[in-house]
């Protein structure tokens, strides 16, 4: 069965620093999203792609957070510059256009951010 | 605006003892609501769907409009239900909003 993929597993970042979370969502999948879990809390929103386009994001989603499709394939987080409480784990998430009302998320294993 | 509520953070049962894991929404139109499990390091993995009103791995849930709630339940819990549990509910947008989640422990 087709999956998500992300990359890397854990990533180690300095306050300040840039970091790019990178996803391959399922190929024949239309929408992508980002969410984030901080440590013992909720699965949080950040943001929706389609058509090579946000349509949706969150009050977390500010500047220093953007996403792109820079290929056929992967779908990235970059967050310019890093602060303790973005420390998390994201996960990347895909979705079908097929029976849109009712098409699951699937999600990737994560990418466990911590910024020291 | 869209809310998801799982009142019980933790939830331990006995093997072999039914369990409920409770998610109340509020949401004005007709939702579409799921449940996901998230086993220990691993990814959440959908386990159902209000509209495909099936039945995975003995679990069950069904969609009350009157009372806004989605609870999920199986009759004879097993060990290997030991997950977290997220209810999530999405109005044919795109977004998807999760609520808090309940660990269930299946205790021996």
């Amino acid at each position: 069965e087709p999956e998500v993929t992300q990359t890397p597993s854990h990533q180690v970042t300095q306050m300040g620093q840039e970091v790019i979370l990178r996803c391959v969502p399922i190929s024949n999948h239309l929408y992508f999203y980002w969410y984030r879990q901080i440590l013992g809390q909720k699965v949080e929103f950040l943001v929706s792609f389609y058509n090579n386009e946000i349509s949706e994001k969150s009050e977390i989603f500010d500047d220093q957070f953007s996403v792109e499709r820079p290929d056929g394939s992967n779908f990235t987080l970059k967050i310019r510059s890093t602060k303790l409480e973005d420390s998390a784990m994201y996960f990347c998430a895909s979705r079908s256009l097929e029976g849109l009302g009712n098409s699951p998320l699937h999600f990737g294993n994560g990418t466990r951010l911590t910024v020291t | 605006a869209q809310r998801v509520t799982q009142p019980e953070k933790l939830l331990s049962v006995f093997k072999g003892a039914p369990v409920e894991l409770k998610c109340n929404y509020s949401y004005s139109g007709s939702p579409e609501l799921f449940w996901y499990v998230q086993y220990s390091r691993q990814r959440l993995q959908l386990l159902l769907r209000h509209i495909s009103r099936e039945s995975i791995k003995g679990f069950t849930a069904d969609l009350n409009k009157g009372e806004t709630s989605f609870h999920l339940k199986k009759p004879f819990a097993q060990e290997e239900d030991s997950a977290m549990y997220y209810c999530a509910l999405n109005n044919y947008g795109q977004n998807f909003v999760f609520g808090p989640g309940t660990r269930l422990s299946v205790l021996p």
